[in-house]
């Protein structure tokens, strides 16, 4: 069975500072991969994926993520962030052909002044 | 282009009683899937629609059920309720075609506290 493990339950940083939330997954076959961001008592709002080719994904509001097959990681990075981007971030793996979506249990991202 | 609406977005039962949710597919979707975000962790599947047919299931109970109509609107039922499925329920939509998935489109979510 698939499995999504977010390495960080929190990331404290500072506002302007870079920061990398870690997602790793596990699976034998072709996936796909997802971020998405939760603000507080709001649902899910995709960030990027990933479904094939160019293993470095540019998404919405800054952020970016780099698929790496041989390490099954797909990290999501963002070089400078504002206190907006105060939120839950979870990390999904859906397998090729299949539409469920298995998520990580979230990092929760505080940007502080 | 809609989102994925979902009604209503804050309810409370009582422990047995039955509840249904509602969720309206973003335009041009075919499947729906429904998701459980119990406080704390990451949404869970609970099973998805596709043509009206249920098209794969998570590990929950028969007493979760749902059905799937022709303008890809959707429902999920919930029997008997128990204590441990307050949550919110996420409703997602999707245009799947031959096993290519083209990203999926979340609703705010029903908060469902049960007593």
């Amino acid at each position: 069975a698939q499995s999504v493990t977010q390495l960080d339950s929190q990331v404290p940083v500072f506002e302007e500072a870079p920061v990398e939330l870690r997602c790793n997954y596990s699976s034998s076959v072709s996936v796909y991969l997802f971020w998405y961001v939760q603000y507080p008592n709001q649902g899910l709002q995709l960030l990027l994926k990933y479904l094939s080719g160019s293993t470095l994904v540019k998404g919405i509001n800054g952020f970016e993520a780099e698929f790496n097959k041989s390490q099954t990681s797909f990290h999501l990075r963002k070089p400078s962030v504002h206190i907006s981007d105060t939120a839950e971030y979870f990390c999904a793996v859906a397998q090729g052909g299949s539409e469920k979506l298995v998520f990580g249990k979230g990092t929760k991202l505080t940007v502080n002044p | 282009e809609t989102g994925v609406t979902q009604s209503p977005t804050h309810l409370i039962k009582t422990r047995g009683q039955q509840v249904t949710l509602r969720c309206s597919s973003q335009s041009g979707h075919n499947t729906v899937s429904w998701y459980q975000q119990a406080l704390g962790q990451g949404p869970q599947f609970i099973f998805q629609y596709y043509r009206e047919e249920e098209n794969g299931r998570g590990n929950f109970p028969p007493r979760f059920s749902g059905l799937q109509f022709p303008n890809y609107s959707s429902e999920l039922n919930v029997n008997a309720l128990e204590l441990d499925d307050s949550a919110l329920y996420l409703c997602a939509s999707s245009l799947w075609a031959t096993g290519v998935v083209y990203g999926y489109t979340f609703g705010s979510g029903t908060r469902l506290t049960v007593v």
